[in-house]
C-alpha cells in the first residue's frame, strides 16, 4: 500500500471547519483513499473513501487532488466530540482480496471551545 | 454503519494466565477478521488476519502459539494471549469486512484494554 503523510497535530476552533490534509504521492491508479479515526481508548471509527472525485457523507468530506497525490478531509462544523486521531490510508478499494488496513501515525485534531 | 462488538472491553489478568477476546459481527457476515494491538500513543499495529474456516496468517514478530486466533464462524473470531506476561498489557482491536456489498470499508469493535499484573 502506498505511503500516507500527515502532519502530527492540528487545532481547530469549535463550529469552524477542520481541514486535514494528507499527501500520497506514491498511490497507484486502483488504490483509494480512505479515512478513519480514533477516539482515546475507543476503536477506529470510518469516516470516508474514494478513489478520484470528491465524495461527502453526513460526517465529512474528502476532496482528493487532480492528481491524486494528496487530499483533505473537511469536518465542516468541528465539535469537541470530533477530538480524536484522524488516519488517512490508502489501499486497494472495496472488493478483490481482503486486504487490511495499514495505519500510520495520523493527525491528532484537537478542538477547542 | 455496520457493528462490531468485542469484549471484554477491560480485563486485568495475573502473569502466566490465559485471556480470551472475543470479535463479533452483529449484523453481517464476516469474511475476514484482522487483529490489531496497540500501544500507549503508538499507530495500531496488525498482528494477524483471520478469514473463516482456516488458519490465521500472523504477521512478522507476532507468535502464533502465544496469540491464538479461532474464526470458526462467520460472526466470530476469538484472540487468546496464552501465559500473558507485563509486556503482553496493550490495547487490542478487532476489525471486520464481510462479502458482496458488506465488503468495502472494514468496521471496528470498540477495543479491549489487558492488563497483566
Amino acid at each position: 500500500d502506498a505511503k500516507t503523510t500527515q502532519p502530527p497535530s492540528m487545532d481547530c476552533a469549535e463550529g469552524r471547519a477542520a481541514n486535514l490534509p494528507c499527501n500520497h504521492s506514491t498511490i497507484s491508479g486502483n488504490e483509494y483513499v480512505y479515512w478513519y479515526r480514533q477516539i482515546h481508548s475507543q476503536g477506529p471509527q470510518y469516516i470516508i473513501h474514494g478513489l478520484k472525485n470528491n465524495e461527502t457523507n453526513e460526517m465529512a468530506s474528502l476532496i482528493i487532488t487532480e492528481d491524486r497525490k494528496s487530499s483533505t478531509l473537511i469536518l465542516p462544523h468541528a465539535t469537541l466530540r470530533d477530538t480524536a486521531v484522524y488516519y488517512c490510508i490508502v489501499r486497494a478499494g472495496p472488493g478483490g482480496s481482503a486486504r487490511q488496513l495499514t495505519f500510520g501515525s495520523g493527525t491528532q485534531l484537537t478542538v477547542l471551545p | 454503519g455496520a457493528v462490531v462488538s468485542q469484549h471484554p472491553s477491560r480485563v486485568i489478568c495475573k502473569s502466566g494466565t490465559s485471556v480470551k477476546i472475543e470479535c463479533r459481527s452483529l449484523d453481517f457476515q464476516a469474511t475476514t477478521m484482522f487483529w490489531y494491538r496497540q500501544f500507549p500513543k503508538k499507530s495500531l499495529m496488525l498482528m494477524a488476519t483471520s478469514n473463516e474456516g482456516s488458519k490465521a496468517t500472523y504477521e512478522q514478530g507476532v507468535e502464533k502459539d502465544k496469540f491464538l486466533i479461532n474464526h470458526a464462524s462467520l460472526t466470530l473470531s476469538t484472540l487468546t494471549v496464552t501465559s500473558a506476561h507485563p509486556e503482553d498489557s496493550s490495547f487490542y482491536i478487532c476489525s471486520a469486512r464481510g462479502g458482496g456489498s458488506m465488503n468495502t470499508e472494514a468496521f471496528f469493535g470498540q477495543g479491549t484494554r489487558l492488563t497483566v499484573v
